[in-house]
């Protein structure tokens, strides 16, 4: 099966300008999970996707957005970036939800803002 | 908000030794997770445990809980140095697939 893929890995962006991750999940997996690293935060959890309808969100403003498609896929969205808005940006995805919580993660996005 | 803790922040042994990193955590829990992650790369699931599991082994790693302290510890027996990474324990939040994470253990292993 293949992994968890995120697109693009590289994003290098200013301040004020919006950014779209996107991430494949394994395939048959219908939860996905969006999580931000940082040195100073580590690892803080955005929100999570499941059948299309975000159930758990983080807490983070409202500039951070998401949605899946019906094929599992999502993306996450960031408007009018900050400079700490530089990180990376994980996703991952499991099977069906609570009973299932091994969560498979992707290589992340890097996103840098100037 | 971070609710698992590790302990040591960075540990540094020699090809070979055993290594042993703990987690301390807040608020009860339905299971715990291990994850393991080289230089900024995504992280890779190595073990979960059940609140009603108190030991696990999977190959050269064991894992204990002990929900009455509220900690866990994953150890690695006889390391090598491809197990040089940043370990983090990550507990599930009251609901659904939300992970609350550790600051994590730097690990480096010296040949």
């Amino acid at each position: 099966k293949a992994g968890v893929t995120q697109t693009p890995r590289y994003l290098i962006k200013t301040r004020g300008q919006q950014v779209t991750l996107s991430c494949s999940p394994i395939s048959g997996h219908r939860s996905v999970s969006w999580y931000q690293q940082t040195p100073g935060q580590g690892l803080q959890f955005l929100f999570e996707y499941f059948s299309e309808t975000q159930r758990n969100k983080g807490n983070f403003p409202g500039r951070f957005s998401g949605r899946q498609f019906s094929n599992s896929r999502s993306e996450m969205n960031v408007s009018t970036l900050e400079l700490g808005d530089s990180a990376l940006y994980l996703c991952a995805s499991s099977p069906q939800g609570p009973l299932h919580n091994e969560q498979f993660f992707g290589p992340g996005t890097r996103l840098t803002v100037l | 908000s971070q609710q698992g803790e590790e302990d040591p922040q960075a540990l540094s042994i020699q090809e070979g030794e055993n290594a042993t990193m703990n987690c301390s955590y807040k608020t009860s829990i339905n299971n715990l997770q291990w994850y393991r992650q080289n230089s900024g790369r995504g992280l890779v699931h190595l073990i979960l445990i059940r609140s009603n599991e108190r030991e696990k082994h999977s190959g050269r790693l064991r894992v204990t809980l002990d929900t009455s302290k509220k900690s866990s510890s994953l150890l690695i027996t006889a390391s090598r140095a491809a197990d040089t990474a940043s370990y983090f324990c990550a507990t599930d939040g009251e609901y659904g697939n939300k992970l609350v994470f550790g600051a994590g253990t730097i690990l480096r292993v010296k040949s």
